[in-house]
């Protein structure tokens, strides 16, 4: 498996406040993604990045930020959590480019109440 | 953008053959074709990826259409814990992946 954790693996939070999420990689890999999953919507691209400090937006890229300073770090920040906002988090990474096979971790579960 | 059309479920029973279908009649002459699935309560994981001609992995087979208008994933012998969200998709253009909605595969003891 490849190695990529994210943390926390579950989060409740009140509308309104901050929440960032992180994705961390042991595998040097050059592209990393955060991806969103709803009931009915399958996998929607949130914002990746194609190296330290670059960074694209992704299909559903309003109310989200995102910071890469590192190889291994990619992190996902909601400045006001919405409940909009409540869904399945995935981190993904990859070798090359954005359509190269692609390596997901384990999700995040938010819930914004 | 390369539209796809896969059902929405399928059935098997464990130990036979599954085809799962998908239409991508849209899909450009250099777009490979990728097969993701995604276990309950999982990432989506890779499964397999071809451009023209029928490839192999030890995970699944995928027959791509002479037109490469559509294209099928074969699990040889289903097992329950092939189980899962099968996702088609195409490079759309080298642009970011997409995932559609998928099928939904049930496997019966």
């Amino acid at each position: 498996d490849a190695g990529i954790t994210q943390s926390p693996r579950h989060k409740v939070t009140e509308t309104g406040t901050p929440v960032t999420l992180r994705c961390h990689q042991t595998e040097n890999h050059r592209y990393m993604y955060w991806y969103r999953q709803d009931p009915g919507h399958g996998l929607r691209l949130i914002h990746y990045s194609y190296g330290v400090k670059d960074t694209d937006k992704g299909e559903v890229s309003d109310g989200y930020s995102v910071s890469r300073s590192k190889t291994e770090d990619f992190l996902l920040t909601l400045e006001s959590a919405t409940s909009s906002q409540t869904s399945v988090y995935f981190c993904a990474i990859s070798v090359k480019a954005t359509t190269d096979t692609q390596y997901f971790g384990p999700g995040t579960r938010l819930t914004v109440l | 953008d390369a539209k796809t059309t896969q059902p929405n479920s399928m059935e098997s029973n464990e130990e036979e053959p599954v085809h799962l279908p998908c239409n991508h009649s849209t899909i450009s002459g250099t777009d490979y074709i990728h097969w993701y699935r995604q276990l309950p309560s999982q990432g989506p994981e890779y499964v397999i990826h071809g451009l023209t001609s029928n490839v192999n992995n030890r995970m699944a087979s995928l027959a791509i259409a002479e037109d490469r208008k559509s294209s099928t994933l074969i699990l040889h012998r289903a097992t329950l814990r092939d189980a899962a969200v099968y996702y088609c998709i195409p490079d759309n253009y080298g642009q970011n992946f997409v995932f559609g909605p998928g099928t939904r595969l049930s496997v019966l003891p």
